[in-house]
């Protein structure tokens, strides 16, 4: 049972182009979604995250979208880098449950073409 | 510059050898985690420690265990490798307090290669 999807493996988008990845979540305990980013041969890093009393986050060119009522957020990157490819999961957390755990989803590979 | 290290970056073991998976952390930070990746499955969480001699099961536990004696050192072990544990295998950390809402560090990874 998936509780995080990220339903496309691969995105590719032009240098300077508007980077959006998506990610749908069905447990509607989840109150928080964080964003990573993970180079090959590198560990995952923190990229961004919202909590669910938000619907908008923002960080430079980064923006996390928040819509509770679909179970959906989105990451939009603008303008989109080359040094932006890499794989992006998005994870999402239950504050009042398992509160230690981090559910991720399967990732999507941005290509970012120069 | 937070900082977290794993023993090793690429593993190459046969079916039945204990494996010991090293992680150390030099941020202080009370939570560590085990997770492993694989194609197609994103990150799943295998064990949990929020503190020292202190731990709990993540999604998959079934052929792991862990220890934590000190502080800043998580460490993986497989009993009995199977190649069906052949995997990246990621640590993290984060600061003690509601969990949920903290950033976890993660280290750079082990791709363990079971034959």
């Amino acid at each position: 049972d998936q509780q995080v999807k990220q339903n496309s493996p691969s995105l590719s988008v032009q240098e300077g182009r508007i980077s959006i990845l998506n990610c749908d979540y069905t447990n509607s305990m989840f109150d928080y979604f964080l964003w990573y980013k993970k180079y090959p041969a590198e560990g995952p890093t923190f990229l961004i995250s919202i909590s669910s009393i938000k619907d908008k986050n923002e960080d430079g060119r980064f923006t996390v979208f928040l819509n509770k009522s679909a179970k959906h957020l989105s990451l939009h990157i603008v303008p989109s880098q080359p040094g932006d490819s890499a794989v992006y999961f998005c994870a999402a957390s239950d504050s009042g449950g398992s509160n230690y755990k981090l559910t991720f989803g399967k990732g999507t590979l941005l290509t970012v073409n120069p | 510059d937070v900082k977290v290290t794993q023993s090793s970056r690429y593993l190459v073991k046969r079916t039945g050898e204990k494996v010991f998976l090293e992680c150390v952390q030099d941020m202080d930070h009370e939570n560590m985690f085990w997770y492993r990746q694989d194609p197609g499955l994103g990150l799943r969480l295998i064990y949990f420690s929020y503190d020292v001699k202190m731990k709990e099961k993540g999604d998959i536990p079934e052929g792991y265990s862990v220890s934590r004696e000190k502080k800043e050192r998580f460490s993986l072990i497989l009993e009995s490798a199977s190649t069906n544990q052949t995997s990246m295998y990621l640590c993290a950390s984060s600061p003690w307090g509601l969990i949920a809402y903290n950033e976890q560090f993660f280290g750079p990874g082990t791709r363990l290669t079971v034959l």
